[in-house]
Parts: C-alpha cells; sequence; structure tokens
C-alpha cells in the first residue's frame, strides 16, 4: 500500500528565506507527482506535476524534483513571500487515485 | 473559466437525513473523484468514476453513494449519514486518473 509522508509537518521561516518541503512515498510505481497549495477554507491548487520519467519542473519561484528510484520529491521556494502561507500537499499517482500526504504548513513572517 | 463547482459549501446535517453534494465540471473531463480529508490523516479518495456510468469505490467508501449519468456532474450521496463522516469533503476531476487533478472548493460537512 501506498504510503506518503511529508517533512516537517510545520515550518516558519521570515520572508526572504530560501526553502525546501519533503516528500516521500513508498512505492515508486507512480505515474507522476503533483505538488499542491490548500489556503484555509479553499480547496487545492495545483502548483507543480512531474511525470515519473522527469527529474524536475519549474515554476516560478517554485522548483520541483523527482526521484522515483528513492521515492523522494522535494519542493523548493525560493525568495519567500508572506503570500506564500498556506500548507503544501504532494500527491503521488497511483492507479486510478492520488495518495496524498499530510502537508506540510508553511508560514512566512513579513 | 474553466472550474469544478460544488454544493453546497456548508452543510450542519443531522444523523440519519439522507443529502447530496453536488459536483460540475466545465473541462469536459472523463475522470472524477470524490475525496475526503480529516486531520491527521491526509485526503483519501471515496470514489472515482472513468467515465458516464463507470464508477468503483476507493480507499474509503463505506456509508457513501456517486452516480454518473452525465459526464460533467459526480453527486456524493450520503443516504444515511453519521457523525464519523463529519469531514471536508473535495471533488476533483482531470482528463484521466494519471493527468493533473483540478478540486473543487471543498464542502465542510457537519453531522450532529
Amino acid at each position: 500500500k501506498q504510503e506518503v509522508t511529508q517533512i516537517p509537518a510545520a515550518l516558519s521561516v521570515p520572508e526572504g528565506e530560501n526553502l525546501v518541503l519533503n516528500c516521500s512515498f513508498t512505492d515508486s510505481a507512480i505515474y507522476n507527482l503533483q505538488w499542491f497549495r490548500q489556503d484555509p477554507g479553499k480547496g487545492l491548487t495545483s502548483l507543480l506535476l512531474i511525470q515519473s520519467s522527469q527529474r524536475e519542473q519549474t515554476s516560478g519561484r517554485l522548483n520541483a524534483s523527482l526521484d522515483k528510484s528513492s521515492g523522494r520529491s522535494t519542493l523548493y521556494i525560493a525568495a519567500s513571500q508572506p503570500g506564500d502561507s498556506a500548507t503544501y500537499l504532494c500527491a503521488v499517482t497511483g492507479f486510478q487515485k492520488l495518495v496524498f500526504g499530510t502537508g506540510t504548513r508553511l508560514l512566512v513572517s513579513p | 473559466e474553466a472550474q469544478v463547482t460544488q454544493n453546497p459549501r456548508y452543510l450542519i446535517t443531522v444523523t440519519g437525513k439522507k443529502l447530496t453534494v453536488t459536483c460540475s465540471q466545465n473541462m469536459n473531463h472523463e475522470y472524477m473523484s470524490w475525496y475526503r480529508q480529516d486531520p491527521g490523516l491526509g485526503l483519501r479518495q471515496i470514489y472515482y468514476s472513468m467515465n458516464v456510468e463507470a464508477t468503483d469505490k476507493g480507499d474509503v467508501p463505506e456509508g457513501y453513494k456517486v452516480s454518473r449519468k452525465e459526464k460533467r456532474n459526480f453527486p456524493l450521496i450520503l443516504e444515511s449519514p453519521s457523525p464519523n463522516q463529519t469531514s471536508l469533503y473535495f471533488c476533483a476531476s482531470g482528463t484521466g486518473a494519471s493527468y493533473e487533478q483540478y478540486f473543487g472548493p471543498g464542502t465542510r460537512l457537519t453531522v450532529t
């Protein structure tokens, strides 16, 4: 059974800092991995999707990497801003479903 | 605007009173699914649908029903809600399960 773990569960940083969020999964047989952002009271917003054949994806200040063989992904956020404060979820796609981690709650202070 | 909509957004109900949460997408996606989110447990899949009249159970289907009579709609039915179904529910859609998933805004359900 696929299990997804995210570390740390919570992170507090000052504005401007570069940071890394970690995601690990137990079964390397995945189609892709997605990183989502969740704001309180709102739905999930897809940030990046990495296909299983890819190593990384970039969007603006965000960079996500995927190492399928070791079961790990990282989300790198450059020059963090208070508006980046949210919960970040990673999810791996298996057969007909996404399996989610429990998220990292990020707080960026001005 | 491409989107997934859910209604209602908030619902408080009593044990045993049947309810339906609607989900609709305007992107002509074949694949749709329902998840529930609980503290410490993350999001877990309830049901999914690969196309019209094609539905199947996810990881936590007990106490729920779904139907897919039209491509754009995928309602979640709780025929006899219980307090352990108090949760935040999300509907999602995508071209297929292995493609990017788009999520609705969520429905917060409280069963007393």
